[in-house]
């Protein structure tokens, strides 16, 4: 079956400094991935989506490269802001139809940014 | 902008008690889901429903039961409540199957006692 490893627990991070937020995937089909974003008492909304060729999908300033290879699709920003503190999710659909398309969450992350 | 609408957005209730969540969505979708997420924060599917249609129906215990009335509207009962049941249950919605982007509602916290 799908399953979405990705970085477990608490990512804490001074303002300013890089984030990279691992996500690693199980697939018997066709996976598309996904980074959905919770921020505290909101609902979850989508980030980035992966792309089927090689474009990087990028949206505000955070983007995932989708490499098959590994079966990966980290999530990165340049630099944090206050703001990008939240609950992070990397998710998996199988587009071929297995598992009846059903979106398979990874345990998430929880993003701390700190001045 | 708020296009999914759950109610009520907090239940507090007894152990073997029944409870409905309405959830509908505005955005015109044929796709409609519950999730549960409990209190560590795991989000699983629970049902989805695809032109009114299940579509998916992972392993809950038999006493939730998703009910559709049209494609706008999904909602959830729980007939007799277990202390496990204690989770934020969040409605989602997308324009299809596989690819596309899900949209959730608030959701709705329930607390068993």
């Amino acid at each position: 079956g799908d399953s979405v490893t990705q970085t477990e627990g608490l990512v804490t991070l001074t303002e300013g400094l890089p984030v990279m937020l691992n996500c690693t995937y199980q697939s018997t089909y066709s996976p598309f991935l996904f980074w959905y974003v919770q921020h505290l008492n909101e609902a979850p909304k989508l980030l980035l989506k992966s792309f089927t060729d090689n474009k990087r999908p990028e949206h505000q300033g955070f983007h995932a490269t989708l490499h098959k290879s590994s079966s990966s699709f980290h999530l990165q920003k340049s630099s944090a802001q206050l703001s990008d503190s939240a609950l992070y999710y990397c998710a998996l659909s199988d587009v071929s139809g297995g598992s009846n398309y059903k979106l398979t969450f990874g345990k998430g992350t929880l993003l701390t940014v700190t001045p | 902008e708020t296009a999914v609408f759950q109610t009520p957005n907090y239940h507090v209730t007894q152990v073997g008690n029944e409870v409905s969540f309405n959830c509908k969505q505005t955005l015109g979708h044929d796709t409609m889901y519950w999730y549960k997420q409990d209190s560590k924060k795991l989000l699983k599917i629970m049902f989805s429903y695809n032109n009114k249609q299940l579509i998916v129906n992972e392993t809950v215990p038999r006493r939730f039961s998703p009910q559709s009335s049209d494609k706008a509207h999904l909602n959830l009962r729980i007939k007799s409540v277990e202390p496990e049941d204690s989770a934020v249950y969040l409605c989602a919605s997308s324009s299809g199957l596989g690819a596309y982007e899900q949209y959730f509602g608030p959701g709705t916290r329930l607390t068993v006692l």
